[in-house]
């Protein structure tokens, strides 16, 4: 089945520097895919759609500027956390669906960030 | 605004017992409906959907009924297992859109 691969599984990072994590579809083609936050015990919270060749579309209260998001190809959108501080420390997970609006969307597995 | 809740944030089943988790939610122009099941430290894993021309689906010990009338959704896992244990979010989808709006989640202990 589809497969939806994030990359790193978890990153610690010092205080004011940016990390980047990717997300790839690996056997299939995303035009749009869809970028989470999850804090402990608690749900997915949608942050910001991408799309591949145009800028994405931010959740209300996400700010563009911290959360950069590059869709630069059909199977891969990047999430870089500029200037991270503690408060960003989270579970970030992305998303791409399949086929059509009527089917599920495939996860990955989750990106570990810890500020310090 | 768009919302999806659940009724129970934990449940705690005995191995082999049935359970059931609920969902309720508020946007009754949603017409696709799933649930997703989240081990820690994992992202979400798909079990079973549901369209909103349906009322019932089943798949391999699961299955999802819905009750368009009241917006309400849930989750039946027959002969439950250890294995099941996790949390399990209901997700719906809006009309014409790929957008997933996730519930708060409930927390499923299997007890052996």
């Amino acid at each position: 089945g589809a497969v939806v691969s994030q990359h790193p599984s978890w990153v610690i990072c010092k205080s004011g520097t940016s990390v980047k994590i990717e997300c790839r579809s690996l056997d299939f083609q995303a035009t749009t895919m869809f970028w989470y936050r999850q804090f402990p015990k608690q749900s997915l919270m949608l942050m910001a759609t991408s799309n591949e060749g145009s800028k994405a579309t931010y959740e209300q209260g996400v700010e563009k500027d911290k959360f950069l998001i590059n869709h630069a190809s059909l199977t891969l959108s990047t999430l870089t956390v500029t200037s991270a501080h503690p408060e960003d420390s989270s579970f970030y997970i992305c998303s791409a669906p399949t086929f059509s609006m009527n089917t599920e969307a495939f996860f990955g597995q989750g990106t570990r960030l810890t500020v310090v | 605004g768009e919302s999806v809740g659940l009724h129970l944030p934990t449940l705690s089943v005995q191995e082999g017992d049935n359970s059931i988790i609920n969902c309720a939610y508020s946007n009754s122009a949603s017409d696709y409906f799933i649930w997703y099941k989240q081990e820690s430290g994992k992202g979400p894993q798909f079990i079973i959907d549901i369209r909103s021309n349906m009322d019932k689906r089943q798949g391999q010990r699961v299955t999802v009924l819905l009750n368009k009338t009241v917006k309400h959704l849930s989750l039946q896992i027959a002969a439950t297992q250890p294995g099941d244990s996790a949390v399990y979010f209901c997700a719906e989808r809006g009309t014409g859109g790929f957008k997933t709006i996730f519930g708060a989640g409930t927390r499923l202990f299997v007890k052996a």
